[in-house]
């Protein structure tokens, strides 16, 4: 059974600081990696993919991937109340077409 | 880029009868969509892909007779719930991937269906 495992939160963060998302997961095979975020009574949208290890950085959010260590982590500097929200990790399940969805971190950005 | 538009965005029925929700990419082309179903305060589930063309691939436990899934051309697929009842009410959202996107999904907006 393939798994996505976040800390399901909620995570509380004072405006300005950086929050930071991590999540875990199973499949050692997985090649592409997927931060989703979900506003209450919304679908997710898309924030950023991430393939090799290392960082990648998109404005105020930073990906980071450690395939040796099955994780994948999002940092979001200067955090502002909207982007409080539950952040979904996906994992690409490579030749099954799917994505593998964690449970989600709820992140509150307080001011 | 990457738009994937829904319909409707919110339903009431009555129990017993049947409704269609339609997922459509407006940008680009969808060889696979992906249908999800979420109940308040929970996680994602997936109900089945879809790649044009072909019979849908339903997960473990979702009734293929129940939720009818056609995906006839590269920007349109339909998830009809047939003789809804209550338990059926939920969050009901579609995702789509193209060739060119790899392995990433966008999802449309979602339908809320509320079978009475």
């Amino acid at each position: 059974q393939k798994e996505v495992e976040q800390n399901s939160g909620p995570l509380s963060v004072p405006e300005g600081a950086i929050a930071s998302l991590n999540c875990t997961y199973s499949d050692r095979g997985s090649q592409s990696f997927f931060w989703y975020r979900q506003y209450s009574g919304k679908s997710p949208e898309l924030i950023m993919f991430i393939y090799s290890n290392g960082d990648k950085e998109d404005g105020r959010f930073t990906a980071q991937l450690n395939k040796a260590s099955q994780y994948v982590s999002l940092l979001i500097r200067d955090s502002q109340p909207s982007d409080s929200a539950t952040y979904l990790c996906a994992v690409g399940s490579g030749g099954y077409n799917k994505l593998i969805f964690g449970a989600g971190t709820r992140l509150a950005v307080h001011p | 880029g990457a738009v994937v538009s829904q319909h409707p965005s919110r339903v009431i029925c009555k129990s017993g009868t049947s409704v269609k929700i339609e997922c459509r990419s407006l940008d680009f082309q969808a060889t696979t969509m992906f249908w999800y179903r979420q109940f308040p305060k929970q996680s994602l589930m997936l109900m089945a892909t879809s790649n044009e063309g072909s019979k849908a691939t339903y997960e473990q436990g979702v009734e293929k007779d129940k939720f009818l899934i056609n995906h006839a051309s590269l920007t349109l697929s339909t998830l009809t719930v047939t003789s809804a009842h209550p338990e059926d009410s939920s969050f009901y959202i579609c995702s789509a991937r193209g060739e060119s996107v790899q392995e990433t999904q966008y999802f449309g907006p979602g339908t809320r269906l509320l079978v009475l």
